[in-house]
């Protein structure tokens, strides 16, 4: 079975501060990962993807993600907070066998102070 | 180009009532998904579909049913619906390299 947790609920940075929101998953297989943003009272949007090709993976507005096998991690980070950052970051793992659905966290409230 | 549609936006039901909600997409994806999303419990995935004419169940089917019958169309029924059914509902779809676009989503109320 695969799963994916998020640690923090709710996260809160300074503008111009790194955000580091954390991922990690479990699965018996190489798995896809990917990172999705939710601004309020919209739908997702892809943020940065993992498909087993380098473990650095550069994603839109600044964000990057590095996989970690050995930690079973894909945390996500971006050096320098921006306030237009605040919305919901939702981590997701997709296992090629199965259902071919995507798994997701709970989900990371990300909050930018002034 | 509009993506994935979801009509409607809004909903409110009394209990026992019926509804249908419905997704459209205009990338010509094979694969399409219905998820509910909760607070504090991220998406969790009702039903999907491979392919037009087929459909499967995901991690909380219960009360609800889905139909697949033309390529661009994804459709989620609630045939008596329930307090416990109050959610946000999103749409997805894809195809098997890419990565899943997402509908703006259907806010419903059961009251």
């Amino acid at each position: 079975a695969q799963s994916v947790t998020q640690l923090g609920s709710h996260v809160s940075v300074s503008e111009g501060a790194l955000v580091l929101l954390r991922c990690n998953y479990s699965s018996s297989v190489p798995p896809y990962l990917f990172w999705y943003v939710q601004y309020p009272n919209q739908g997702l949007q892809l943020l940065l993807k993992y498909t087993s090709a380098a473990t650095l993976v550069k994603g839109i507005n600044g964000f990057e993600a590095e996989f970690k096998k050995s930690e079973t991690s894909f945390h996500l980070t971006k050096p320098s907070a921006h306030m237009s950052d605040a919305a919901e970051y939702f981590c997701a793992v997709k296992i090629d066998t199965g259902r071919r659905a995507l798994t997701f966290g709970s989900g990371t409230r990300l909050q930018v102070q002034p | 180009n509009a993506g994935v549609t979801q009509t409607p936006k809004f909903r409110v039901l009394k209990t026992g009532q019926s509804m249908t909600l419905l997704c459209a997409q205009d990338m010509n994806h094979e694969y399409m998904y219905w998820y509910r999303q909760d607070p504090g419990m991220g998406l969790r995935l009702i039903h999907y579909s491979v392919g037009e004419g087929t459909t499967a169940k995901g991690e909380v089917p219960d009360g609800y049913n889905v139909s697949r019958l033309k390529k661009q169309n994804f459709l989620l029924g609630l045939e008596s619906a329930a307090p416990s059914q109050t959610s946000v509902y999103f749409c997805a779809s894809r195809n098997p390299d890419t990565e899943a676009f997402f509908g703006q989503g259907t806010r419903l109320t059961v009251v």
